[in-house]
């Protein structure tokens, strides 16, 4: 059983939209929530995290929405750049168990 | 220079021989995991290790094994490999004395088993 479920995979955005990535997770004592980015022929970096005790953190263009009830936490990136093209994965937990990514591009 | 390094960087090896994928890392880190990436499929869990005397199985364990064999060295092994395992591997580290969970991982170490 996939024990965090990310959505969409794939995901085309203009330049200068918001990027929307969702992910679900089904594990309540979960309590560490981080997006990777994954460039290609590079390993995953952290992007942003976020834990429980806070609905949203944000770092620059990134945004974590978290809602604890409904178990879900969404990344948000406003202003989307090419370089932003890149695969994001959510994450849960330690050790880390992942969603099944969500490639991105950003088109002009 | 890298601070998780893996080696080799790229493989090609034939069913039914035996593999070791090495992690060395340079970040005095007490965490390593190693894990598989397959396309749409994310990055599942091999085995993990919380310090040098620990070992712990991930999500797809089965047909691998690891040896941890110092705090900054730890490797991945395919007893006898399939075609199946065909895959890119990346290990990574983590740091519990920080109080920063993040992880950082190696460039990856793409396998493929013919």
């Amino acid at each position: 059983q996939q024990q965090v479920k990310q959505s969409p995979q794939s995901l085309i955005v203009q330049k200068g939209g918001i990027s929307i990535i969702n992910c679900a997770y089904e594990n309540t004592a979960f309590d560490y929530f981080p997006w990777y980015q994954q460039f290609p022929g590079k390993g995953p970096a952290l992007l942003i995290a976020i834990r429980p005790d806070v609905s949203e953190k944000k770092e620059g263009r990134f945004t974590i929405s978290f809602n604890k009830s409904a178990k879900q936490f969404s990344l948000h990136i406003m202003d989307s750049q090419p370089g932003d093209s890149a695969t994001y994965f959510c994450a849960a937990n330690t050790p880390l168990v992942f969603g099944k990514g969500t490639r991105l591009s950003v088109i002009a | 220079d890298a601070d998780v390094t893996q080696t080799p960087r790229n493989r090609i090896t034939k069913t039914g021989k035996r593999i070791m994928l090495e992690c060395s890392q340079t970040k005095g880190h007490d965490r390593m995991y190693w894990y598989r990436q397959d396309p749409g499929l994310g990055l599942r869990l091999i085995y993990y290790s919380f310090d040098v005397k620990d070992i712990n199985k991930g999500e797809i364990s089965d047909g691998y094994s690891v040896s941890r064999q110092a705090q900054a060295k730890f490797s991945l092994s395919l007893e006898s490999a399939i075609p199946n395992q065909t895959a890119l591997y990346f290990c990574a580290t983590s740091d519990s004395r920080s109080g920063n969970t993040e992880a950082f991982f190696g460039q990856g170490t793409r396998l493929t088993v013919v």
